[in-house]
């Protein structure tokens, strides 16, 4: 049963466009939510955060909203830049833990040039 | 640049070596994990430690072992690993605290050590 989904496996994005990268959950539970970016043959990077008293959270071109009646969240990413082009992981983490993030599947964002 | 370093980048083992991967961070972190990540997956958790303890074994078999020497080092220890095994080792950190309300502070991943089983 997965708890934070990721529906679309891929995206793809004109440079300078805004890209929309989508996650569900279905953990009332969920307190704060994370999202990464990953390039091959590198670890997840950090990108952005928002604890679930917010609803938005914003850094440089970064920009997370979170829905919790619709226990949606999505980040926003603009202008986009080939640099961006990495595979993004939404990850949650529960009130009745400290440690475990839940991870989605993943979703490949490809930035056209 | 990771500030959580991990060490080999990559390893090619047999079946019946023993080896060890490496992993240190100088952010005062007191939380350190282990994951495995296999292609196209998210990472997967193994074990969690908190102030130098073990806190969480996901069930991993005892082929890992891992190890806390102290605040900022971690390592985990292989032997008798198979095939399957193969997969990308990522270290992370983060600030931690034993007390709720809990930190909303991220993890930091390293590199990773991609390990081969032949």
């Amino acid at each position: 049963d997965q708890q934070v989904k990721q529906n679309s496996p891929s995206l793809s994005v004109q440079e300078g466009r805004i890209s929309i990268l989508n996650c569900d959950y279905t953990n009332s539970m969920f307190d704060y939510f994370l999202w990464y970016k990953k390039y091959p043959a590198e670890g997840p990077t950090f990108l952005i955060s928002i604890s679930s008293i917010k609803d938005k959270n914003e850094d440089g071109r970064f920009t997370v909203f979170l829905n919790k009646s619709a226990k949606h969240l999505s980040l926003h990413i603009v202008p986009s830049q080939p640099g961006d082009s990495a595979v993004y992981f939404c990850a949650a983490r529960g009130r009745d833990s400290n440690y475990q993030l839940i991870w989605g599947a993943g979703t490949k964002l490809i930035i056209k040039p | 640049d990771t500030e959580v370093t991990q060490t080999p980048k990559h390893l090619v083992m047999g079946m019946t070596n023993k080896k060890s991967l490496k992993c240190e961070q100088h952010m005062g972190h007191r939380a350190m994990y282990w994951y495995k990540q296999k292609a196209k997956k998210p990472p997967e958790l193994m074990f969690v430690y908190s102030y130098e303890k073990l806190s969480i074994n996901e069930s991993v078999p005892s082929r890992f072992s891992p190890e806390c020497p102290n605040s900022s080092l971690l390592n985990l220890h292989l032997h008798a690993l198979q095939p399957e095994d193969s997969a990308l080792y990522l270290c992370a950190s983060s600030q931690d605290t034993l007390n709720p309300p809990y930190s909303n502070q991220p993890q930091h991943f390293g590199d990773g050590t991609r390990l081969s089983i032949l």
